[in-house]
């Protein structure tokens, strides 16, 4: 596509449900990478997958977090057992090639009440 | 752990005035970007000066860089209202991401 599209935009969810959050990266970028970011913070990294695989997962906060991305394109973070410390925007970006700019996709706003 | 950290933290100014932040960071590095991020979503990428160049210019900014002091200086001339927004320096070194951090709030005054 012609940007990174993340879905939903927003999600409010119950403590101890789990969500999915999705992002669509460029067309053709290999790079894909999830950030956290809570209130009027920096970024978190989480994680890095370079077309299927993800090389390092050592941002995942706990085990509670987990990723994955299918045929080189959508990835798919999930979070099982929400908890209120999960409340941030969640932002998705992907780059044609390591050391390169990134694209970000408009986030997610995930509020755990 | 964050890499860069701006400052200040916060800056306001006039419209038509120049707007300057700093990033510094504390490992080697193989590139810097700047970014802005309106309304707390998506981040914009600005420009990216690699460690063995000096300045780097686009449009109304101009980037430094200098890697004896593990710093670099954005600098927004001429000011609009629609600059208004959060900056973040990234940091890249010789592996896959980039390190952000926390960022410096700039508001133009109309």
């Amino acid at each position: 596509g012609a940007g990174v599209s993340q879905s939903p935009s927003n999600k409010v969810t119950e403590k101890g449900k789990d969500v999915e959050l999705r992002c669509d990266p460029i067309s053709g970028h290999t790079a894909l990478y999830w950030y956290r970011q809570s209130l009027g913070q920096g970024l978190e990294f989480l994680i890095y997958f370079q077309g299927n695989s993800a090389p390092d997962k050592s941002g995942l906060p706990s085990d509670r977090f987990s990723a994955e991305r299918t045929g080189g394109s959508v990835s798919t973070l999930t979070i099982q057992r929400t908890q209120q410390e999960d409340s941030a925007v969640y932002l998705c970006a992907s780059s044609l090639e390591r050391q390169t700019g990134y694209t970000f996709g408009s986030g997610t706003r995930l509020t755990v009440v | 752990s964050q890499q860069g950290e701006e400052d200040p933290q916060a800056l306001s100014i006039q419209e038509g005035e120049n707007a300057t932040m700093n990033c510094s960071y504390k490992t080697s590095i193989n590139n810097l970007q700047w970014y802005r991020q309106n309304s707390g979503r998506g981040l914009v990428h600005l420009i990216l000066i690699r460690s063995n160049e000096r300045e780097k210019h686009s449009g109304r900014l101009r980037v430094t860089l200098d890697t004896s002091k593990k710093s670099s200086s954005l600098l927004i001339t001429a000011s609009r209202a629609a600059d208004t927004a959060s900056y973040f320096c990234a940091t890249g070194s010789n592996d896959y991401k980039l390190s952000f951090g926390a960022g410096t709030t700039v508001t133009v005054r109309a």
